[in-house]
């Protein structure tokens, strides 16, 4: 069954460094999102990418992220001089052109110290 | 600002029951509304999407939505110990993007 994958599964990375989370979404899905879950809290939809452009942000997604597909079957989410509370699960998702179901890759779990 | 609300339990049912969980939503505009089960430490999984007035059926799952009442429901039968988990509505408008609830915490009992 296809799926969203999501590398690496766990990031450390220390104050004020910048990191890059990794998704391939399901292949023959066009619409791509990036959510994140604070421990304890909310799914909270941070953007959503549609033929290579950004669709939609929440204010969350100021300028210190930014997101990219590089190439045919990547989307990436780059966070820029980390802070602790950036600290998080971090789940890609994609949908088809369709219904509007949303798949999720397994999260990345980023840890700022 | 949207929202969506859920009661967050905990409930607790016996193996066997039904369980029911509720849910509440604030934008009348939403269009496509859904289910997930969220594991300890884990991704939402997608078990059931809604998108008219009326129920759904899959399998021990049951989908309700009312939109005059802007109320979705879902309704799990013959409730098993691996139902075990955080269920988690949402809600899209035409723009896709999931607005959650905070999920309700089930615990089936042997």
């Amino acid at each position: 069954e296809p799926e969203v994958t999501q590398t690496p599964s766990h990031q450390v990375t220390q104050m004020g460094q910048e990191v890059i989370l990794r998704c391939v979404p399901i292949s023959n899905h066009l619409y791509f999102y990036w959510y994140r879950q604070i421990l304890g809290q909310k799914v909270e939809f941070l953007v959503s990418f549609y033929n290579n452009e950004i669709s939609e942000k929440s204010e969350i997604f100021d300028d210190q992220f930014s997101v990219e597909r590089p190439d045919g079957s990547n989307f990436t989410l780059k966070i820029r001089s980390t802070k602790l509370e950036d600290s998080a699960m971090y789940f890609c998702a994609s949908s088809g052109t369709g219904v509007p179901e949303a798949f999720f890759g397994q999260g990345t779990r980023l840890t700022v110290v | 600002q949207k929202e969506v609300e859920q009661n967050s339990g905990p409930l607790s049912v016996p193996e066997g029951a039904i369980a029911s969980l509720n849910c509440t939503y604030s934008d009348r505009g939403s269009q496509s509304f859904f289910w997930y089960r969220q594991y300890s430490g884990k991704s939402p999984e997608l078990i059931m999407s809604i998108y008219s007035n009326g129920d759904k059926e899959d399998g021990r799952f049951t989908a309700q939505l009312n939109k005059a009442s802007q109320y979705v429901s879902l309704l799990i039968r013959d409730s098993q110990p691996s139902d075990s988990a955080t269920y988690l509505c949402a809600v899209s408008g035409s723009a896709r993007q999931l607005t959650f609830g905070s999920g309700t915490q089930l615990t089936v009992l042997p």
